[in-house]
């Protein structure tokens, strides 16, 4: 297992279109956690699951974006009709338990740019 | 949405000088303060979990101490090297997930 993967790297859409990102967690992880990470800020929580269920959202995902993890393993995140704003680096991560003594584990990013 | 707050916000250091920032947290509904390191195009990585109050945690020359009651946690660098440069971010779990908008070292040879 080679962590935590997320493709694409990178993304540049036009606005209006939509995106579709996807992670795969650390294949023991049941927990998998979506961010949003713009420039000068920390990254905001966006959703997560345990297994298949979205067990929380943020108010700041807006009805525009959506996410998935339908068997429990790898996750979706998709925004439709994409705005400048949602230009931003998506962060996903993965822990076994709510407070793993080993943190959350981070993939790459994907950075999606908005043009 | 909470405040996690970290300072400074941006830290320049001589090499070998020693260091700390500060990440402040909501004193309720506490479950564990994460420190992650970011370094520039790669991953965050976890640096500590702190689940208790008082609790201390080492890892070489970095250590991070915790105080829920006030809610405030402390990361130290001793003797900065310029491989230490990173964004340090700090993450309160507690109903939700808070990250903090973190502290950029640049640690200069």
């Amino acid at each position: 297992d080679t962590g935590v993967s997320q493709d694409p790297r990178h993304k540049i859409t036009k606005r209006g279109q939509n995106v579709t990102f996807r992670c795969d967690p650390i294949s023991e992880h049941n927990r998998l956690y979506w961010y949003r990470q713009t420039l000068g800020q920390g990254p905001e929580f966006l959703t997560y699951f345990q297994n298949e269920a979205q067990l929380e959202k943020s108010r700041l995902l807006s009805d525009r974006f959506s996410a998935e993890r339908p068997k429990g393993s790898f996750s979706t995140l998709e925004i439709q009709r994409t705005e400048q704003g949602d230009s931003a680096m998506y962060l996903c991560a993965s822990s076994l338990t709510l407070n793993s003594n080993y943190g959350y584990t981070f993939g790459s990013g994907t950075r999606l740019t908005v043009v | 949405i909470l405040n996690v707050e970290q300072s400074p916000q941006s830290l320049h250091v001589q090499e070998g000088d020693s260091t700390n920032f500060t990440c402040s947290f909501p004193s309720s509904n506490f479950y564990a303060l994460h420190w992650y390191r970011w370094e520039t195009a790669k991953s965050p990585e976890a640096l500590f979990v702190m689940t208790l109050n008082g609790d201390e945690k080492k890892k070489g020359r970095i250590s991070a101490t915790l105080n829920t009651k006030e809610g405030y946690s402390y990361l130290y660098i001793k003797g900065s090297q310029p491989e230490d440069s990173a964004t340090y971010l700090c993450a309160f779990i507690g109903n939700q997930f808070y990250f903090g908008t973190g502290t950029s070292l640049t640690v200069i040879p």
